[in-house]
Formats: C-alpha cells, sequence, structure tokens
C-alpha cells in the first residue's frame, strides 16, 4: 500500500539552528499538507499546496518557516532560526484533492523536533 | 470554521462498542465531518467521514444528526488495539480550497 514518506523520524537541534524536513506524498496526489501538532493538542495547518503552488499558508511563522514544493512531488519544510516553542511533530499528509465526495487525507509517520 | 468539540477522554470495556461524541454546530451544509484517529507517536489514520446520511465501513460507524450539529463514532466490538487518540474534524471550505479544522480529541482507553 502506498503511503507518504518523511525524513529525518528524530531531530534534535539547538535553538537558533536551521533545521529542515523533507515529504514524499504517494504518487499521483496534487494536494500536499504540512501541520504541526504540539503535545496533547490536534494537529495545526501550517501550509497547503496545490502541485507546486502554495493555496494556504495562513498559519505559517514566515518570519522563520519556509516550504516548497518545486517540481510538485516532494515537499521540504525550513525552520531557521529554530526556537523553543517549535518543538513539535511535524506532520505531512497528502490527498488527491476534493472529489466523489471525499478528501481524504493520508498522514505520514511525522518528524519529532526537539529544540534544547 | 467548522470547528469541532469532544470530550477529553473515555474509556470502555473490551469488546463492547464505543461510541465517541462530537458537537460540530458550526459546520455548513457543504462541510464534511471526517473521523481520524492516532496511535502513540504515529500519523494520523483514516477511519470514516459523512455528510448528511449515516455511513459504516469495516472499522466502523458514523451517526450524524438530521440538524447536522453533532455526530457519533461507533466502533462496534472495541479492543485493546482501538485505544488511541480519535479525532473529529470539521471540513473548512475558503476560496475554493478545502482543509481540516482538528479538535483536541478523546483520548480512548479499551480497558481488559
Amino acid at each position: 500500500e502506498a503511503e507518504v514518506a518523511q525524513s529525518p523520524r528524530y531531530k534534535i537541534t539547538e535553538k537558533s539552528q536551521a533545521v529542515a524536513f523533507w515529504c514524499d506524498p504517494i504518487s499521483g496526489h496534487a494536494t500536499l499538507y504540512w501541520y504541526r501538532q504540539i503535545l496533547g493538542q490536534g494537529p495545526e495547518l501550517l501550509v497547503q499546496f496545490q502541485d507546486e503552488s502554495v493555496v494556504d499558508d495562513s498559519q505559517l511563522p514566515k518570519d522563520r518557516f519556509s516550504a516548497e514544493r518545486l517540481k510538485g512531488v516532494d515537499s521540504t519544510l525550513k525552520i531557521q532560526p529554530a526556537e523553543l516553542g517549535d518543538s513539535a511533530m511535524y506532520l505531512c499528509a497528502s490527498s488527491l484533492g476534493w472529489r466523489d465526495g471525499t478528501n481524504e487525507q493520508f498522514f505520514g509517520p511525522g518528524t519529532r523536533l526537539t529544540v534544547l | 470554521d467548522a470547528k469541532t468539540t469532544q470530550p477529553t477522554s473515555m474509556d470502555c470495556a473490551e469488546g463492547r462498542a464505543a461510541n465517541l461524541p462530537c458537537n460540530h454546530s458550526t459546520i455548513s451544509g457543504n462541510e464534511y465531518v471526517y473521523w481520524y484517529r492516532q496511535i502513540h507517536s504515529q500519523g494520523p489514520q483514516y477511519i470514516i467521514h459523512g455528510l448528511k446520511n449515516n455511513e459504516t465501513n469495516e472499522m466502523a460507524s458514523l451517526i450524524i444528526t438530521e440538524d447536522r450539529k453533532s455526530s457519533t463514532l461507533i466502533l462496534p466490538h472495541a479492543t485493546l488495539r482501538d485505544t488511541a487518540v480519535y479525532y473529529c474534524i470539521g471540513e473548512s471550505t475558503t476560496s475554493g480550497t478545502y482543509k481540516y479544522i482538528f479538535g483536541t480529541g478523546t483520548r480512548l482507553k479499551v480497558l481488559a
């Protein structure tokens, strides 16, 4: 069964350093999402791509976070500089986009970030 | 936005039905309700979704009230492996895009 791949699974960094996370969606999925999940809370959408275009980044802290999906396939989320409050799980998801009565999103295993 | 409200936690005896409620009173007429679950340290897993009618699949049943302001996820015969956080998700539509609005979820513990 096709899955969303993410790497690394775990990342420990010091504050003020740069970090990057990678996501490879399910083949053929045009829509890609990055979420942040703080411990004990539900995931919060950071950015949504349709192919290579950003369609929603209203919750992305743009002073330090950036995301790209240059060829409309895999994607990278970057944080520079990292702050203590960025410690969280970063989840990537993909979907075919809303059609036929569903917008089912498929989630990857996530990257657990710890900022020291 | 389709904000959702769920109880923080619930217990269920193994083999019994688990009924997880959700309030989504602000949902719009064309916005779906999705249910996912998340087992510790894994990504959320899709369970079921619905708009107006009740839905059933191999994992669960979804009962949506006629006014669409609330729904209930039913796991008919809970097992220990069903212990997880269950998210009732409202779908928000803005400018032609669709996104999930997660709540804080219900932590279900299935007891032996």
